[in-house]
């Protein structure tokens, strides 16, 4: 079975501050990881996916998430914080096979203040 | 092409009766997934219907249930409401339902009273 940790319930940065948002993942296959951004009273959106291939990925609004498969870990980073940024962020799991058809497993999210 | 769509947006409902929330996928999107957001749970999986079949569940009672339409149109009712279902309930739509993107809805914040 799959699972996704999010180190950190909150995170706090000052505008323009590198964002840091950490994800490890667990899945006995090789994975598919997502990042998805939520605003208030809104549903997700997708800033970046890591299918097969390069293992630096970039996203929209500047984001970007490196897999690591020996550390079992997709961390979010973005160079500099913008006020916009600040959101519920979200990393998922979906694995190959039957019984994971249509299933994301997500973290517990990361909710991102961005402070002038 | 338009987003996913769901309705309604908001609904308050008693302890003990049902509710049945749509929702319509991307066109040309054959599966759709259902989740339910929850402050101390977290989004949790539901099901995922494709082609009208449900061929995914999740660790849900049996009060909760769904169904995909030939459109691909796709409905979850809830029997028997308790306090705990209030949640937002998420559905999301992607081709075929194998490790593509998801893409989501607005949600449905259902209150029960």
């Amino acid at each position: 079975a799959q699972s996704v940790t999010q180190l950190g319930s909150h995170v706090s940065v000052s505008e323009g501050a590198l964002v840091l948002l950490r994800c490890n993942y667990s899945s006995s296959v090789p994975p598919y990881l997502f990042w998805y951004v939520q605003y208030p009273n809104q549903g997700l959106q997708l800033l970046l996916k890591y299918t097969t291939g390069a293992t630096l990925v970039k996203g929209i609004n500047g984001f970007e998430a490196e897999f690591k498969k020996s550390e079992t870990s997709f961390h979010l980073t973005k160079p500099s914080a913008h006020m916009s940024d600040a959101a519920e962020y979200f990393c998922a799991v979906s694995n190959a096979g039957g019984t994971s058809y249509g299933k994301l497993t997500f973290g517990q999210g990361t909710i991102l203040t961005v402070h002038p | 092409k338009a987003g996913v769509t769901q309705t309604p947006r908001y609904l308050i409902k008693t302890r003990g009766q049902q509710v049945t929330l749509s929702c319509s996928p991307i066109s040309g999107h054959r599966s759709v997934s259902w989740y339910q957001q929850t402050p101390g749970q977290g989004l949790q999986f539901l099901f995922e219907y494709f082609s009208e079949t449900q061929r995914n569940k999740g660790n849900f009672p049996g009060r909760f249930s769904g169904r995909q339409f030939s459109n691909s149109r796709s409905e979850m009712n809830v029997s028997t409401l308790e306090l705990g279902d209030s949640a937002l309930y998420l559905c999301a739509s992607s081709p075929a339902g194998l490790r593509e993107t998801q893409y989501f809805g607005p949600g449905t914040r259902l209150l029960v009273l």
